[in-house]
């Protein structure tokens, strides 16, 4: 199982853009890099799912370097409501055994 | 997107009873689900994995006999605390994994606070 390392907190500003590094040196040729969003006292949430190179949808962008040692979330222009724990997750989602564990996160605080 | 549902959301107890967290698909068939626990400022500590039909598989140090995991069905899973204690207050969390997305796409429940008093 691919360990993943991230930094424990992060702080930025309202309207910058923050990015988020995850590295995984362990990753399988199988394994996506998956990151949720999580608020207090609810459960996480889906933010972004890649494989390689870059994947964005409509609130962040997945960069992905092409060893996959290592991701970095991007969230652009981030308001006070982005202000959340962020998990990265890799494994075999389609595998029948992968069993999603979350690392320690990062805690990202925006401030106005 | 599909949706995981968790009831109840908070449940308040007294010390030695048993309380039961149900955990559902809503649109979707979830043929494994997770149960995580979390404690304030912590991570999500996986406490089991269930698949449907077939005993839960559960991580070392949490007990079987105490937290009971059923999952009757490809839409409820369902965890009972039994004789609950102070130190089983926490939030807990079920995932659900779509059996039918191509990357077996992981759902998470919105949580379910527990009080033991």
């Amino acid at each position: 199982l691919a360990k993943t390392t991230q930094p424990i907190s992060m702080d930025s500003y309202e309207g910058q853009e923050v990015n988020i590094t995850c590295s995984h040196n362990n990753i399988a040729t199988n394994d996506y890099i998956t990151w949720y969003q999580q608020f207090p006292s609810q459960g996480p949430r889906f933010i972004i799912q890649g494989y390689k190179t870059k994947v964005t949808n409509e609130v962040a962008s997945l960069f992905i370097p092409a060893d996959r040692k290592s991701s970095t979330l991007s969230l652009p222009r981030v308001s006070l409501s982005d202000t959340a724990v962020y998990y990265c997750l890799v494994g075999d989602g389609a595998g029948g055994s992968y069993i999603p564990t979350f690392g320690r996160g990062t805690s990202l605080i925006v401030h106005p | 997107g599909a949706v995981v549902s968790q009831h109840p959301s908070r449940v308040i107890c007294k010390s030695g009873t048993s309380v039961k967290i149900e955990c559902r698909s809503l649109d979707f068939q979830a043929t494994t689900m997770f149960w995580y626990r979390q404690f304030p400022k912590q991570s999500l500590m996986l406490m089991a994995t269930s698949n449907e039909g077939s005993k839960a598989t559960y991580e070392q140090g949490v007990e079987k006999d105490k937290f009971l995991i059923n999952h009757a069905s490809l839409t409820l899973s369902t965890l009972t605390v039994t004789s609950a204690h102070p130190e089983d207050s926490s939030f807990y969390i079920c995932s659900a994994r779509d059996g039918g997305a191509r990357f077996g796409e992981q759902y998470f429940g919105p949580g379910t606070r527990l009080t033991v008093t």
